[in-house]
Formats: structure tokens, C-alpha cells, sequence
């Protein structure tokens, strides 16, 4: 069993268009994240949820909001695309608390945002 | 502006070889960690130093922590054509992870 998925895998869409990216990990884990990697595999965190409360909101575009209905789910969901959002979307999940292996990350696949 | 920078960007060597991977960062830490990416992927974590351990080892991988110079390097030996990926330093700040730029890896059979 994938211990984060993340659907889809690939995502072609118009500019101005809404889009969701769905994330799930049966890991346990209390805490998830979303990722943003660029063309030269720049890898910025956007959010980070921990038990559904938003504890991590970078500065990220009011386009872009985290919807986390339980603690094994996080969703991402983009209005009005533009060009600049073509990236490589990431989930991740760590345990969120108990010693220093509390920050090691499980990531998702990845989804491949194309903005045309 | 990103925590880590890794050097070099690419490196390109034979099977068999050592791949020497580093990485610096800017503020006190409490843990690095290394993490592999092979194309189309997501990140893989391969091993956590903590900031009072000076050498850590897992199987062929070799990390060092230099915490008074603000660096780590990752070593894999013995290396193989699947070890080709990019790799990643991460320091965390609270609760999040910082990534550096990553060094892209190609093991030529």
C-alpha cells in the first residue's frame, strides 16, 4: 500500500481554470504538507497542517488553499491558474511530535501541474 | 532565502566510484537530513544526523555534520547506476523542513 498518494499524477489545464490536488496518507501520521518544485527542482513548503489546524502558510497566493477534512487527508485547491503555477506539486506526512524523527518527511508521488 | 546550498549541482561519475555530495546552511540546527529524489519521484528520506553526532552510517552512505561550520556532506560508496538521482539536504526550522538546492547524481554503468 502507497503510504502517501497523492491524485492525479498529471494535471493539464487552461489558465484562469480551478483545479484540486488530493492527498491522503495512512501512515498515522498528525502532521502533512504541501510542496511546490520548480523547473530547477527548487522544493518551497507552501502549507502544513497538524491534526487539521494550519500551523505552516508560507507566503503563498490567496489562490491556493489547504482544505484538511481529518488528519489523514490534505487537499490542495488552485483558483484561477496562471502560467507561473506549472510546477511539481508535493504531499508529505511526518509523525509531528516525539524526538528528532519527528520531522522526517514521507512524500507523495508528486503531481505535474501544466498551465497552458 | 533558502537554508541549504549544495555543491556541486551535477556530478557525473562510474560505477564503482565514490560520490562526495555537500551541503552548507546558515542558522543553528538541531538535525540534517539527506534525502534521495529519482526523476518522475517524490523525495526519499535516507538518514537524520543529529547536531551532537559528528558521523553517522548506513549501509554505503556516509554522512558528516560540521555544526561550527555550518555543513554536511553525504558520501556514497561503492556506487551503483541506481543510485543516479538528486539529493537533498533539509534542516528543520520548527516545524517545517528547509531544503537545499540538491546535487543531480549520474552513475554511468
Amino acid at each position: 500500500d502507497t503510504a502517501v498518494s497523492q491524485t492525479p499524477k498529471y494535471l493539464v489545464t487552461q489558465m484562469g481554470n480551478d483545479k484540486s490536488i488530493k492527498c491522503e496518507q495512512n501512515l498515522g501520521h498528525d502532521t502533512m504538507y504541501w510542496y511546490k518544485q520548480d523547473s530547477k527542482k527548487f522544493l518551497k513548503i507552501m502549507f502544513s497542517y497538524n491534526n487539521k489546524e494550519l500551523i505552516i502558510n508560507e507566503t503563498v497566493p490567496n489562490r491556493f488553499s489547504p482544505k484538511s477534512p481529518d488528519k489523514a487527508h490534505l487537499n490542495l485547491h488552485i483558483n484561477s491558474l496562471e502560467l507561473g503555477d506549472s510546477a511539481v506539486y508535493f504531499c508529505a506526512s511526518s509523525q509531528g511530535s516525539g524526538g528528532p524523527r519527528k520531522n522526517i518527511q514521507y512524500f507523495g508521488a508528486g503531481t505535474r501541474l501544466s498551465v497552458l | 532565502s533558502q537554508q541549504g546550498e549544495e555543491d556541486p549541482q551535477a556530478l557525473s561519475i562510474q560505477e564503482g566510484e565514490n560520490a562526495t555530495m555537500n551541503c552548507s546552511y546558515k542558522t543553528s540546527i538541531n538535525n540534517l537530513q539527506w534525502y534521495r529524489q529519482n526523476s518522475g519521484r517524490g523525495l526519499v528520506h535516507l538518514i537524520l544526523i543529529r547536531s551532537n553526532e559528528r558521523e553517522k552510517h548506513s549501509g554505503r552512505l556516509r554522512v558528516t555534520l560540521d555544526t561550527s561550520k555550518k555543513s554536511s556532506s553525504l558520501l556514497i560508496t561503492a556506487s551503483r547506476a541506481a543510485d543516479t538521482a538528486s539529493y537533498f539536504c533539509a534542516t528543520s526550522q520548527g516545524d517545517k523542513l528547509i531544503f537545499g538546492t540538491g546535487t543531480r547524481l549520474q552513475v554511468f554503468p
